[in-house]
This record gives structure tokens, C-alpha cells and sequence, in this order.
């Protein structure tokens, strides 16, 4: 079975500095990779997903994440964090195939400074 | 469009006592996901139906803990004689197709006392 790690549990950083949340999987075949943010308060909510094609996507609020085979990793960025992206970001891995959950990492709560 | 809805929000049930908590999944989705969400073990993956049978139920744990899913439009998780242990906050999923993008309720907190 798939499986994600989030080595850091909690990140803080200053308003309009740049971001990278790390996420690494462990799956034998191809995967299908997700970032989902969950606010305060509220579910969690898809920010970008990855299925195939081009390694680097694209999601809202100006977030990106690239895939990098070699290493397992599928790591979040932005270059640029507003006081509002403070949240709890999770990491997801599924196989491509149709009987699959997606796996969860731990989460990483993401703090930003004023 | 209603998004998933989940009741009840708030639980607290004494040691002993069973919870039953339900999921109503977006109308035409035909993959309804549980999870479960501590501190300290993050987002745990329990038990998965696809077009209401029972998929993957690897994450429930063998004792005490099952998952219904009677018709399209609900979901029931129940837990017999709740432990302390099983304070958490119960998340309810659901998707297209398993694999594409899961829409989350706000979950159900189960407080044990």
C-alpha cells in the first residue's frame, strides 16, 4: 500500500517570503499525487492535484508543486505567503488504479507571520 | 450544490456507550470515504465503498468499529463500546470516480469521556 511522509509538522514563516512544504511517497507503480489545505475551522479542501504529464502544476491562490520521480517527492510551493495561507497543508498519493483510496500524510500547520 | 454533509458535528459519549455517525455524500458521487484525524497520527484512512459496496476497509480497526453504506445517499460509521481512544474527528469524503479529487464534510468530533 502507498504511503505519504510530511517530515516537518509545523512550518512558520514571514509574510511574503517564499514557501516549500515537503511531502515524499512510497508506491511501487505511478501515482496520482495531491495537495489539500484545510482552514481553520472548515474540511479540507483539493489546492492542486497531479495525474500525469507535465511534473510541475499548477493550483490556486498561486501555489505549485513539482514531481520528481527519482526522489518520490512531490513537494508545495509558493513564492510569495499571505497572512490568509496559514492552515494545516496534507499531502496525498493514490494508485492509478480504480479500487484505491487515497493515502494522507500527517499534515504540516503552516503558520504566517505578519 | 450541497457539499457533504455530516451529523452529528460535535459528539461526547461516556466510555462504554456506541456513536453512530452518518455522511450524505454529493448527489452522483459514487465513492464515499472515511477518515480519521488526530494530533498525533494526522489523517488516518478507515474504509472506502464504491457505488455502495464495501472497496477497502485495510484502516478500520477489527474490533468495534463498522461502516454502512444502505442506499446512494448515506453513510453510517458506528463504534461499539467507545474508548477514550476514539476521540477524534471522523471525516467523511466523497468523489466522481476513487482517484479523482475527494470532497470533505466538516467532520464529526467524537469526544469519549
Amino acid at each position: 500500500a502507498q504511503s505519504v511522509t510530511q517530515p516537518d509538522a509545523r512550518v512558520t514563516v514571514s509574510e511574503g517570503a517564499s514557501l516549500q512544504l515537503r511531502c515524499k511517497y512510497s508506491y511501487s507503480g505511478t501515482p496520482y499525487l495531491f495537495w489539500y489545505v484545510q482552514y481553520p475551522r472548515q474540511g479540507l479542501q483539493l489546492l492542486l492535484k497531479y495525474y500525469s504529464g507535465d511534473p510541475v502544476v499548477q493550483g490556486v491562490n498561486g501555489f505549485e508543486a513539482e514531481f520528481i520521480k527519482s526522489n518520490s517527492s512531490f513537494h508545495l510551493r509558493k513564492a510569495s505567503v499571505h497572512w490568509s495561507d496559514s492552515a494545516v497543508y496534507f499531502c496525498a498519493v493514490s494508485a492509478q488504479w480504480n479500487n484505491n483510496a487515497p493515502r494522507f500524510g500527517a499534515g504540516t500547520k503552516l503558520s504566517v507571520k505578519p | 450544490n450541497a457539499g457533504v454533509i455530516q451529523t452529528p458535528r460535535h459528539k461526547v459519549t461516556g466510555k462504554g456507550q456506541e456513536a453512530t455517525l452518518w455522511c450524505e455524500p454529493i448527489s452522483g458521487h459514487s465513492a464515499v470515504f472515511w477518515y480519521r484525524q488526530t494530533i498525533v497520527q494526522g489523517l488516518e484512512f478507515l474504509t472506502y465503498f464504491r457505488n455502495q459496496a464495501p472497496i477497502d476497509d485495510s484502516g478500520m480497526p477489527k474490533e468495534r468499529f463498522s461502516a454502512q453504506m444502505p442506499n446512494q445517499s448515506h453513510s453510517t460509521l458506528k463504534i461499539q463500546s467507545t474508548q477514550p481512544q476514539d476521540s477524534a474527528v471522523y471525516l467523511c469524503a466523497s468523489s466522481l470516480l476513487s482517484g479523482n479529487t475527494l470532497y470533505f464534510g466538516e467532520g464529526s468530533r467524537l469526544i469519549v469521556v
